[in-house]
């Protein structure tokens, strides 16, 4: 059992497309993120959901949108892709913030490259 | 902004030699968390760290936590193949429950 799934695995697209990647977790957590890690393996937050409900909101363009039906689906979409959104976007889930003893738990990543 | 600095950023090492990551934060944290990233893969949650001070071992692994609560340390004793990697920490910052990952050290371990 996948505790954090997401989908695609790969994602290769042109730019100026839009695309979404999509992300489940089976752990009961409250919480969920969008992380970005570019080519030189810097990890940056871009979004986090508790509860549903939108809680870390960084400075991204506004071309990228969370959407979090329930707790424990967390999707990304990005319109009007460029060159630079190429990376790779992880998403993970944690305890509510607080109760973070655990960490967080990641999904295997969605590397996406634009063209 | 906040920001999280690890040393080295790349560190190389002959099997069987030691290894240490430093994390350091211009303001104070509240905890501190410890990741590693195998090549192709993601992070992995190793440690968390609470009080100034706090050191915690894991196996080959010591975590140490400063007094101030502004850095932390991960050293590794007689590195294997199986080390090779990138660790990360994660800051949370005072009076937030967001984690800042630090800039990751690219371990090498060389048979």
């Amino acid at each position: 059992d996948t505790a954090v799934s997401q989908t695609p695995k790969y994602l290769v697209t042109q730019m100026g497309n839009d695309k979404s990647i999509k992300c489940e977790q089976n752990l009961g957590h409250d919480t969920m993120y969008w992380y970005k890690q570019d080519s030189k393996k810097f990890l940056k937050i871009m979004f986090s959901y508790n509860n549903k409900e939108l809680i870390i909101n960084e400075t991204v363009p506004n071309r990228f949108s969370p959407k979090s039906p329930d707790k424990a689906h967390l999707n990304l979409h990005i319109n009007s892709l460029e060159l630079g959104d190429s990376a790779v976007y992880f998403c993970a889930s944690s305890d509510s913030p607080g109760r973070n003893n655990y960490g967080y738990t990641f999904g295997s990543g969605t590397r996406l490259t634009v063209v | 902004g906040q920001q999280v600095m690890q040393i080295p950023q790349y560190q190389h090492v002959q099997e069987g030699e030691d290894f240490t990551t430093y994390c350091n934060s211009s303001t104070t944290l509240s905890n501190i968390q410890w990741y590693k990233q195998r090549p192709g893969g993601h992070p992995v949650f190793l440690i968390q760290l609470v009080k100034s001070g706090e050191v915690k071992k894991q196996k080959r692994l010591t975590f140490q936590f400063g007094e101030a609560k502004k850095n932390s340390s991960l050293h590794i004793t007689a590195t294997q193949t199986t080390d090779v990697g990138t660790y990360f920490c994660a800051g949370a910052f005072s009076g937030t429950y967001k984690y800042i990952f630090g800039t990751g050290t690219r371990l090498k371990v060389l048979a």
